[in-house]
């Protein structure tokens, strides 16, 4: 298996336009995770996925963001419209229930 | 309700010393317990973890770590630092919906 697929890797974008993350969990894997990391606030839970239902979005710092899992094998976490302070590494992370989180590369967004 | 601290956001150490990074936990019920690290620019990679079974749990790379209840810690030791062990170390609790709840990382410098 390839592991937890993100793209892209690193996203520069303008203030005030939609920034769409996309992962493709392990296949298999029934929760699905996505991260932000900072260094102020390290490394934050923003909203978790279970057999494709989010559970937990109470991470989600506010409505700009929103986060989608049409199907087992595809996420979303749209930011829309950025602001600078959203710049950070969003990890997405896939799980089969109580076992290890495997995590994917990380794309590293950049608003300007 | 769970959290974790980990003490100290750097540690430095010699190549060939001993490698102890703290980590401290609170939560409501049994925990499970992890260690993850992060080389630069990658995602998080499981080192080892604690689900209850033996207190001493054993990871890669020659990592281990003990699960102390009376002391509710879990720190990370390696008998002998590496070159290649510098990274960004990070403890996390979690427990049932497997939601693991990181520590602020600890960086780990090694010298030559």
């Amino acid at each position: 298996d390839a592991g937890v697929i993100q793209s892209p890797r690193h996203e520069v974008t303008e203030m005030g336009q939609e920034v769409t993350l996309r992962c493709k969990p392990i296949s298999g894997h029934n929760s699905l995770f996505w991260y932000r990391q900072t260094m102020m606030r390290g490394l934050e839970l923003l909203i978790y996925f279970n057999n494709n239902v989010p559970i937990d979005d109470s991470g989600m710092p506010e409505d700009r963001f929103s986060a989608k899992m049409p199907n087992a094998s595809f996420s979303t976490l749209k930011i829309q419209p950025s602001e600078p302070r959203d710049s950070a590494v969003y990890f997405c992370a896939s799980s089969l229930t109580l076992t290890e989180a495997f995590f994917g590369q990380g794309t590293r967004l950049t608003v300007v | 309700a769970q959290s974790v601290t980990q003490l100290g956001s750097h540690v430095s150490v010699s190549e060939g010393a001993l490698v102890l990074l703290r980590c401290n936990y609170s939560s409501s019920v049994p925990p499970y317990l992890f260690w993850y690290v992060q080389y630069p620019n990658q995602g998080l990679q499981l080192l080892l973890k604690y689900t209850s079974a033996a207190t001493l749990v054993k990871g890669i790379n020659g990592f281990e770590a003990e699960f102390k209840k009376s002391e509710t810690s879990f720190h990370l030791t390696k008998p002998s630092a590496h070159m290649s062990d510098a990274a960004e170390y990070f403890c996390a609790v979690g427990k049932g919906s497997y939601i693991p709840t990181f520590g602020r990382g600890t960086s780990l410098i090694v010298h030559p």
